[in-house]
């Protein structure tokens, strides 16, 4: 089944504590990006990946790491996590960067 | 700045009732616009968007938007509502593929 998904689905956390958030797709999608959603503030692009290697910022990149080592993968690192992190976030990708863009279920992260 | 907006933040209306759902953008060049929708729980699931062309789109589920640039507005409709139909939309858009930006959401409820 075609799908993305993330993993962990719930994490409570503690402020400074190292964490990563992985995403994976099996479609061979170019296009990859992490979305955090807070209530009243809609969607917000952390970063995007157009392909191997090639990753950018988004809107709201600061206190997120991402890395492109393949295709399939592209994990969201918290280096040193703070209360203001503690959100939904979404993985997504697609086949490229003009094409409908498939999300994941979500990770509900909370820093305490 | 690039934006998206939805000025309205809940909606309720009546099954069998028709819908519009607002939207608003602020791009300097031509945007790609899309309206996806999130069902309690889950991820987004796309819509229909808009490239160029036809200014009225269809998508799935019975949903169609009419992309008017002299009101730099994307309002999305549906003729008659069903109570599957009650979740939270969202307007996004991008002039360039590469950063995407969403709106805030409208929560549809919708009465039986």
């Amino acid at each position: 089944e075609a799908q993305v998904t993330q993993n962990p689905r719930y994490l409570i956390t503690v402020t400074g504590k190292k964490l990563t958030v992985t995403c994976s797709q099996n479609m061979n999608h170019e296009y990859m990006s992490w979305y955090r959603q807070d209530p009243g503030l809609g969607l917000r692009q952390i970063y995007y990946s157009m392909n191997v290697e090639v990753t950018d910022k988004g809107d709201v990149p600061e206190g997120y790491k991402v890395s492109r080592k393949e295709k399939r993968n592209f994990p969201l690192i918290l280096e040193s996590p703070s209360p203001n992190q503690t959100s939904l976030y979404f993985c997504a990708s697609s086949l490229d960067r003009t094409d409908t863009q498939y999300f994941g279920p979500g990770t509900r992260l909370t820093v305490l | 700045a690039q934006s998206v907006t939805q000025p309205d933040i809940h909606i309720t209306v009546s099954e069998g009732a028709s819908l519009e759902l607002r939207c608003n953008y602020s791009y300097g060049a031509t945007p790609y616009l899309f309206w996806y929708v999130q069902s309690p729980g889950q991820g987004l699931q796309l819509l229909l968007k808009y490239f160029s062309g036809d200014t009225l789109v269809q998508g799935i589920k019975g949903f169609e938007a009419e992309f008017k640039r002299s009101q730099s507005s994307f309002n999305l409709r549906k003729p008659s509502v069903h109570w599957s139909d009650a979740a939270e939309y969202f307007c996004a858009g991008t002039n360039n593929f590469n950063k995407f930006y969403f709106g805030s959401g409208t929560k549809l409820n919708v009465k039986p």
